[in-house]
C-alpha cells in the first residue's frame, strides 16, 4: 500500500528563518510527486510536480527536491504570507495519495 | 481561465437526507477526481471519472455514495441517507485530457450532517 509521511506536523518560524519540510514515501512505480499549499477553508493550491530523482523546481521562496525515497520543500527567508499547510502527494495510478501535511506558521 | 468550481460551498443536511455536490472542471479539462477530507485527517481519494465513465472508484464507500460525470453539465457526487460520519470537506479536482498529471482543486464543499 502506498504510504506518504510528512514531517514535522507543525513548524513555527520567524520571518526570514529558512527551513525544510520533509515528505517520505513508499510506493511501487512512482509517476509523480506533488506539492500543494492549503489555506484554512480553501482547496489545495498546486505548487510543484517532480517526476524523477534528482529533479528540482523553484518558485519564489520555495524549492522542491526529490530523491528515491523522499522529497524536501525548502523555504528560504519565509514571510508571514507563507503560513499555510503544505501537502505532499504521490501518484502511482491516476489518483493522488496525500500525506497529512505540515502546518507552517511564520511570525514577524 | 476560470478554475474548478464547486457548489454549494456549504451544505447542511439532517441525518437520512440526501446530499448532492456539484463540480465543474476547469475549461478544457475532461478528467474529474473527488477527494474527502475528514477533520484532522488527510485528503483521501474517492473516485476518478471521465465524461460518462467511471474510471476508478476504489475509494468510494460501497453503500450510499455514487458519482457521475455526464456528457453535458457538472460532475455530481451524491450521498444518500447521510450520517454524521459523512460530515467532511469534499474536494473536486480536474486535469486536462492532454495527459498532464497535475490535478487542480476546487474550493470544496463543506458538508455538515446534523
Amino acid at each position: 500500500e502506498d504510504q506518504v509521511t510528512q514531517s514535522p506536523e507543525a513548524l513555527r518560524l520567524q520571518e526570514g528563518e529558512s527551513s525544510s519540510l520533509n515528505c517520505s514515501y513508499t510506493v511501487s512505480g512512482l509517476r509523480g510527486l506533488f506539492w500543494y499549499r492549503q489555506d484554512p477553508g480553501k482547496g489545495p493550491e498546486f505548487l510543484f510536480t517532480l517526476y524523477s530523482a534528482g529533479e528540482e523546481k523553484e518558485k519564489e521562496r520555495l524549492k522542491a527536491t526529490l530523491t528515491k525515497k523522499e522529497s524536501f520543500l525548502h523555504i528560504t527567508a519565509p514571510k508571514p504570507e507563507d503560513s499555510a499547510t503544505y501537502l505532499c502527494a504521490v501518484q502511482v495510478s491516476s489518483k493522488l495519495t496525500f500525506g497529512t501535511g505540515t502546518r507552517l506558521q511564520v511570525t514577524l | 481561465n476560470a478554475g474548478v468550481m464547486q457548489n454549494p460551498r456549504h451544505l447542511v443536511r439532517r441525518r437520512g437526507q440526501e446530499a448532492r455536490l456539484r463540480c465543474s472542471p476547469m475549461k478544457g479539462h475532461s478528467h474529474v477526481y473527488w477527494y474527502r477530507q475528514l477533520p484532522e485527517e488527510g485528503l483521501k481519494f474517492m473516485v476518478y471519472l471521465q465524461k460518462e465513465n467511471i474510471i476508478d472508484e476504489s475509494g468510494m464507500p460501497k453503500e450510499r455514495f455514487s458519482a457521475e460525470f455526464p456528457k453535458e453539465g457538472p460532475s455530481i457526487l451524491r450521498i444518500q441517507q447521510v450520517v454524521r460520519g459523512d460530515s467532511a470537506a469534499y474536494f473536486c479536482a480536474s486535469s486536462p485530457v492532454t495527459g498532464e498529471r497535475e490535478q487542480y482543486f476546487g474550493p470544496g464543499t463543506r458538508l455538515t450532517v446534523t
